[in-house]
């Protein structure tokens, strides 16, 4: 009964590999987030998708490419790895109305190691 | 335009002793904001929320926070410190609109010595 799930937990993968994360959360939410976070620990935005509408793009590089299936749905697929794309990657979930407007849920993580 | 500093990148306490982490936040609209708690190698749980109602919130595991919007701070406190609450911990702040940006602080690590 997990909330937000992402798979894979850990990617480990050689630089110039295409791979892709995937989340899924199970909550009825109608926004779903991905977000980087780095060695420092600080967090940031990458994108944001609204009932399978992209509404927010961070400055990330074209190499990442967020599909969204479904409301339930959003994945990251990233071309052409590079060293500085190690990090851990966040999902999260939000509701647009009602009571729990702004409050985000966040997945586990999938830690990318590129080497 | 938002943002958030956390005063501290680190805090020190000891086990039984009250805890304080600080935050200042800066805000174009009327802000929501939170405290998130992120334990070694786990995701993001969420503490506690202002959004516009009582001005002391009270969260999970005995923090509470308290929305001062003349001094644009929403310290988050706990009365006694528990081995448990060592983790890393961010503020983060919302404006109030329906597809919400949160802008994270930097994180500060609670560290709890026996």
């Amino acid at each position: 009964d997990t909330a937000v799930s992402q798979t894979p937990k850990y990617l480990v993968t050689q630089m110039g590999n295409d791979k892709s994360i995937k989340c899924e959360q199970n909550l009825g939410h109608d926004t779903m987030y991905w977000y980087k976070q780095d060695s420092k620990k600080f967090l940031k935005i990458m994108f944001s998708y609204n009932n399978k509408e992209l509404i927010i793009n961070e400055t990330v590089p074209n190499r990442f490419s967020p599909k969204s299936p479904d409301k339930a749905h959003l994945n990251l697929h990233i071309n052409s790895l590079e060293l500085g794309d190690s990090a851990v990657y966040f999902c999260a979930s939000s509701s647009t109305s009602g009571r729990a407007i702004n409050e985000q849920f966040f997945g586990p993580g999938t830690r990318l190691t590129v080497l | 335009a938002q943002s958030v500093t956390q005063l501290d990148s680190h805090v020190s306490v000891s086990e039984g002793t009250p805890v304080l982490l600080r935050c200042n936040y800066s805000s174009s609209y009327s802000p929501s904001l939170f405290w998130y708690v992120q334990h070694p190698n786990k995701g993001l749980q969420l503490l506690l929320k202002y959004t516009s109602a009582a001005t002391l919130v009270k969260g999970i595991n005995g923090f509470e926070a308290e929305f001062k919007k003349s001094e644009t701070s929403f310290h988050l406190t706990k009365p006694s410190a528990h081995m448990s609450d060592a983790a890393e911990y961010f503020c983060v702040v919302s404006a109030n609109s329906g597809y919400s940006t949160l802008t994270f602080g930097k994180g500060t690590m609670l560290l709890v010595s026996p």
